[in-house]
């Protein structure tokens, strides 16, 4: 079972909105990542959480803050966007173990289509 | 820092041919793993075929093969048969193998386009 789930599929919302994206995913993977896509350009890493420690990308807006209520979950929080970052949000998921014998692959969930006005 | 080069914004095959999907890289790492990445219509992004540098061994999966050439720093992709289901954006990505460097560089795509 390599199945990672997103919620909502899509989401409008203004610039004074806050919301929440949410992924999930039950293969006991140990990091999680959130990638920003931009249409027909390739994903773009935002977070890493890896054993429960969070790597930012420096580029990402403090408008855009992840959560990891557990090893299962990954929240984004979304406040006061800006129409530019209307994009394709990817979670994906992946063991964590790395090095020789251990591919590490990130499995993706379907995203969230998010637009902002 | 790692680039991944994808020359071919689009690709067309005819249904059941062969098409070979081209990837160059440039890294200074030994060790590091090679994937290949469809993203059809629906935009879920769907592994295809990895492959790791310490394998001289081409990866396979059915119709999908790689060409690894390690010391060229190409990898390459073929889809034999073609199928209608196969036209998507195929990308090409490559991930250090080094503990807490967990991100994936990806190429900029090639749309590939089946003709029935």
């Amino acid at each position: 079972d390599t199945e990672v789930t997103q919620t909502p599929k899509h989401l409008v919302m203004g610039m004074t909105n806050k919301k929440s994206l949410k992924c999930e995913q039950h293969m006991g993977h140990r990091a999680m990542y959130w990638y920003k896509q931009k249409a027909k350009k390739p994903p773009e890493l935002m977070f890493v959480y890896s054993y429960e420690k969070l790597s930012i990308n420096e580029s990402v807006p403090s408008r855009f803050s992840p959560e990891c209520p557990n090893s299962s979950l990954l929240n984004l929080h979304l406040h006061a966007l800006q129409p530019e970052d209307s994009a394709l949000y990817l979670c994906a998921s992946s063991q964590g173990v790395v090095g020789t014998g251990a591919t590490d692959t990130q499995y993706f969930g379907p995203g969230t289509r998010l637009t902002v006005l | 820092a790692q680039t991944v080069t994808q020359s071919q914004p689009e690709m067309s095959v005819q249904e059941a041919e062969t098409v070979t999907l081209s990837c160059t890289y440039d890294t200074s790492e030994s060790d590091y793993y090679l994937f290949w990445y469809k993203q059809p219509p629906s935009r879920q992004m769907i592994l295809v075929i990895r492959q790791e540098a310490y394998k001289q061994q081409n990866a396979t999966e059915n119709r999908f093969s790689v060409n690894f050439q390690k010391a060229a720093k190409s990898f390459s992709l073929k889809i034999s048969d073609s199928q209608l289901g196969d036209a998507a954006m195929y990308f090409c990505a490559y991930r250090s193998s080094n503990f807490g460097n967990e991100k994936l560089t990806f190429g900029t795509g090639t749309r590939l386009t089946i003709i029935p």
